[in-house]
């Protein structure tokens, strides 16, 4: 798996667009960009994931630069319950069954 | 609704006994996995299987074993539990293929006094 980097934490104003960027600069490609988050004290939640284009679904978008080095995750209407670690993983290409997490970002989204 | 199932939420033993740590998946999936996740340590994988019968050691498989009988069944196993073990333990599980993201469990907390 190609090694990402994340900030540490980012606060977000409720009902505002939450924008959660990712480093993954060694990806390579065949290697799919996956968004997890996890709330307090629960297993982490799939969100999203893509490959070249640009995704979205009912939870957030995914934005993935052309030379796929970076993507930004987008929560578009930021709730409370929007509060949680989120993990960008570069993995589970061609011969490789697991995922590997790294530390993630705090995100804290506050009234 | 798809779903991974983990047998206990909460689970306390002593030291020394055996413990079985039980997960089921209802999606057919090929690939399971048991994580285990501590704080500041993040993730990190004891052991999965990718068919039945068949299982590889992950980053810390030391103290753990694992059974895998059935598809849809992948059992943690601590021989000897002991107050080291005491963590968050995830199950997942995942698709063959490519294009296939993991989906977890909701966790078990496991207290070795």
């Amino acid at each position: 798996d190609a090694k990402t980097t994340q900030p540490t934490s980012m606060d977000c104003a409720e009902g505002r667009a939450a924008n959660l960027p990712c480093n993954h600069s060694t990806i390579s490609g065949n290697e799919y960009v996956y968004w997890y988050r996890q709330i307090h004290s629960q297993g982490p939640q799939y969100i999203i994931h893509g490959l070249k284009n640009n995704e979205t679904n009912e939870m957030a978008s995914l934005i993935i630069t052309e030379d796929r080095k970076s993507s930004t995750l987008i929560l578009p209407h930021a709730t409370l319950r929007d509060t949680a670690v989120y993990y960008c993983i570069a993995g589970a290409g061609a011969g490789s069954y697991q995922l590997t997490f790294g530390k993630g970002t705090k995100l804290s989204v506050i009234p | 609704d798809v779903k991974v199932t983990q047998s206990s939420r909460y689970l306390v033993k002593r030291t020394g006994e055996k413990v079985f740590l039980e997960c089921v998946q209802d999606m057919d999936h090929e690939n399971m996995f048991w994580y285990r996740q501590d704080p500041g340590l993040g993730l990190r994988l004891i052991y999965f299987s990718y068919d039945v019968k068949m299982k590889e050691k992950g980053d810390i498989p030391e103290g753990y074993s694992v059974s895998r009988e059935k598809k849809e069944r992948f059992s943690l196993i601590l021989e000897s539990a002991s107050t080291n073990q005491t963590s968050m333990y995830l199950c997942a599980s995942r698709a063959g293929g490519m294009d296939y993201g993991y989906t977890f469990g909701s966790g078990t907390r496991l207290t070795v006094v």
